[in-house]
């Protein structure tokens, strides 16, 4: 079956200091995939998503992530990180042949501190 | 923007209680989904739909049921609730097509306990 693997559920970093959060996807055949966050009391919200083309992606905030497929790698970046960065992030993957379903990692609770 | 619409913030049930959760969009969209959020679990996927009247089962479906009457409207149903669906229900909505390459949209989601 399918699945989403995200390295890391608890990071902490100071601000100014860079992020990369993992993610891995299992193989399934076509697949897009998103990295969504939720910040405290909020809704989850889409960051960035990746459908084709330029595997280097930007979303909002100066986040970015990069495909590697031969990885099967979509890890989430950002050079250099807000006390307003402090979320939960979830990446996800959405294959074609599973019914159209999107599948969640366990999500990567980020602290940052002030 | 798309806004996506749970009925109740915070919900307190007794167990045995048959449950109730609303979600409502306001973008037309087609798709529309009930997910779980449990802590180190991530989210779960419990049922969909893609059209009035059509639903299909999730990853976790067991002790769950859904009604769309209205292609607005997506209610998930806790026949008899138990301790143990204790959790964050969260809805979304995508546009029509294959969701799998919509990005969906989720409301803020139902924090359910059951006593």
């Amino acid at each position: 079956a399918q699945s989403v693997s995200q390295h890391n559920h608890h990071v902490i970093l100071s601000e100014a200091a860079s992020l990369e959060l993992g993610c891995n996807y299992s193989y399934g055949g076509t697949v897009n995939l998103f990295w969504y966050v939720q910040y405290p009391g909020q809704h989850l919200q889409l960051l960035l998503k990746y459908f084709s083309g330029d595997p280097l992606v930007k979303g909002i905030k100066g986040f970015e992530a990069e495909f590697i497929k031969s990885k099967f790698s979509f890890n989430l970046r950002k050079p250099s990180v807000q006390w307003s960065d402090t979320a939960e992030y979830f990446c996800a993957a959405g294959y074609k042949n599973r019914d159209d379903k999107i599948i969640f990692g366990k999500g990567t609770r980020l602290h940052i501190l002030p | 923007d798309v806004k996506v619409t749970q009925s109740s913030r915070y919900l307190v049930k007794r167990t045995g209680e048959k449950v109730f959760l609303e979600c409502v969009q306001d973008m037309d969209h087609e798709n529309m989904f009930w997910y779980r959020q449990d802590p180190g679990l991530g989210l779960r996927l419990i049922y969909f739909s893609y059209d009035v009247k059509m639903k299909e089962k999730g990853d976790i479906p067991e002790g769950y049921s859904v009604s769309r009457e209205k292609k607005e409207r997506f209610s998930l149903i806790l026949e008899s609730a138990s301790t143990n669906q204790t959790s964050m229900y969260l809805c979304a909505s995508s546009f029509p097509g294959v969701s799998y390459n919509s990005p969906l949209h989720f409301g803020n989601g139902t924090r359910l306990t059951v006593t």
